[in-house]
């Protein structure tokens, strides 16, 4: 089946740190890749995309890269600040399967002034 | 703006009782969906929907039912068969074409 793995969190840092968020994957099939955050108590918005290999995407300094190989799809941030605080959701999606998203459980990041 | 609507963001029930979640989309979107999120746990399918009259069980159907007679609606009953209701509700819709989900700001719902 289909399944998402990402760090578990929290993961907490200073403002204008370096942020990764790990996540692979496995599919059954070619999938599309998402991220979408959550704020406290709001649903969710998406972040980026990407639905091929080597495509990057990217979003309010966030950014992504699809890489097959090592079935991956890790987010990153140069410098975060205090209102990137939120819930990270990676996810995939297989169009074939009823555009299901199948979503990992989430990072918490604390980002502190 | 378009969007989806969910409603209402807080609902209390007590224990045996059934509860019913609206979920109303004007994105002219034909498919729409219903996750459960517990905390730590991510989000799970409960139900979906890809067209008007016909849905499908998601991973997590048991103790709950869902109609769609109208594009735009997809409500959420939570039946007294789930054991365990209390949880954060999100629905969401998608066009198929961005292979983007919309989401709602999602339903509390806390069984007493």
């Amino acid at each position: 089946g289909n399944s998402v793995t990402q760090m578990e969190g929290p993961v907490t840092l200073s403002e204008e740190a370096f942020l990764t968020i790990n996540c692979t994957y496995t599919a059954t099939g070619y999938p599309s890749l998402f991220w979408y955050v959550q704020y406290p108590g709001e649903g969710l918005q998406l972040l980026l995309k990407a639905t091929k290999a080597d495509d990057k995407g990217s979003n309010k300094g966030f950014e992504a890269t699809y890489r097959k190989e090592t079935t991956s799809f890790h987010l990153e941030k140069g410098s975060v600040q205090v209102s990137d605080s939120a819930v990270y959701f990676c996810a995939l999606l297989i169009k074939a399967a009823g555009n299901k998203l199948t979503f990992g459980g989430g990072t918490r990041v604390l980002v502190k002034p | 703006d378009g969007g989806i609507t969910q409603s209402p963001k807080y609902l209390f029930r007590k224990e045996g009782q059934n509860v019913t979640l609206s979920c109303e989309q004007n994105l002219n979107h034909d498919a729409m969906y219903w996750y459960r999120q517990d905390p730590g746990q991510g989000l799970r399918l409960i139900y979906y929907s890809q067209i008007v009259n016909d849905f499908q069980k998601g991973d997590i159907a048991e103790g709950y039912s869902v109609s769609r007679e109208k594009k735009e609606s997809f409500p959420l009953t939570v039946t007294s068969a789930q054991k365990n209701p209390t949880a954060f509700y999100l629905c969401a819709s998608t066009n198929g074409q961005t292979l983007g989900y919309t989401f709602g700001s999602g339903t509390r719902l806390t069984v007493v």
